[in-house]
């Protein structure tokens, strides 16, 4: 257990629809980062949110937001939602500690879009 | 600027070695290994920082060649538990968004 909680797990809706993937970090990560899978694809990042405002940003699509509150927790908003959606969306988040930017992934949200 | 990984797959008998590489376009200032089994999350191996380094964790052990931008993993005497795919991760800079590669997909038969 990563200590990185993403809910829910799983989920199905319809294309057009609007969902909301949430992430609680680990106690005490400042950063949240959100990464997208789809199929046999290696790690998409999205977006990066430390301390509550946006790090940085990947390949997002304008129909994706995302926003991390003061509790730290980020929300991640996908509408308008198409087929080519349908991915393993990761949250992680990451501490500087003797290693290095240590980031720890949550379990992912399956995100079925049919 | 996603770091390359090579190779993109590897079938292995138990007990061999394996080497996983990957190179970035860019100056580095960390490269991160990870490995994932089929539908869980990536697990955190090791973290290299920027100064040429080496590191060792159980059989997995890492270099970095910062002035060739390239990282290698190395797997000595592979087990079935280290069957997965395996992604490196760059850091630009310090608290740099971490940027992972397409994966190294390792088989390892019995």
């Amino acid at each position: 257990d990563s200590g990185v909680t993403q809910t829910p797990k799983h989920l199905i809706t319809a294309t057009g629809q609007r969902v909301t993937l949430r992430c609680s970090p680990r106690s005490g990560d400042l950063s949240v980062y959100w990464y997208q899978q789809s199929l046999d694809q290696g790690l998409q990042f999205l977006i990066q949110y430390y301390n509550g405002e946006e790090r940085a940003k990947g390949n997002i699509l304008e129909r994706f937001s995302a926003q991390q509150f003061p509790d730290l927790h980020s929300e991640l908003n996908l509408s308008s939602l198409e087929l080519g959606d349908s991915a393993l969306y990761f949250c992680a988040s990451s501490v500087w500690d003797s290693l290095g930017n240590t980031i720890y992934f949550g379990e992912g949200s399956w995100l079925t879009v049919v | 600027q996603q770091p390359v990984q090579s190779p993109q797959a590897v079938i292995l008998r138990e007990g061999e070695d394996a080497v996983i590489n990957c190179s970035s376009s860019k100056a580095l200032y960390s490269v991160h290994w990870y490995r994932q089994k089929h539908g869980e999350a990536p697990v955190f191996l090791m973290i290299l920082l920027k100064g040429g380094e080496q590191k060792g964790h159980e059989k997995i052990s890492a270099s970095f060649n910062e002035k060739k931008q390239q990282s290698s993993l190395y797997l000595t005497a592979s087990q079935l538990s280290y069957s997965g795919t395996y992604f490196c991760g760059t850091e630009g800079n310090r608290d740099d968004k971490i940027i992972f590669g397409k994966g190294t997909r390792l088989h390892i038969l019995p």
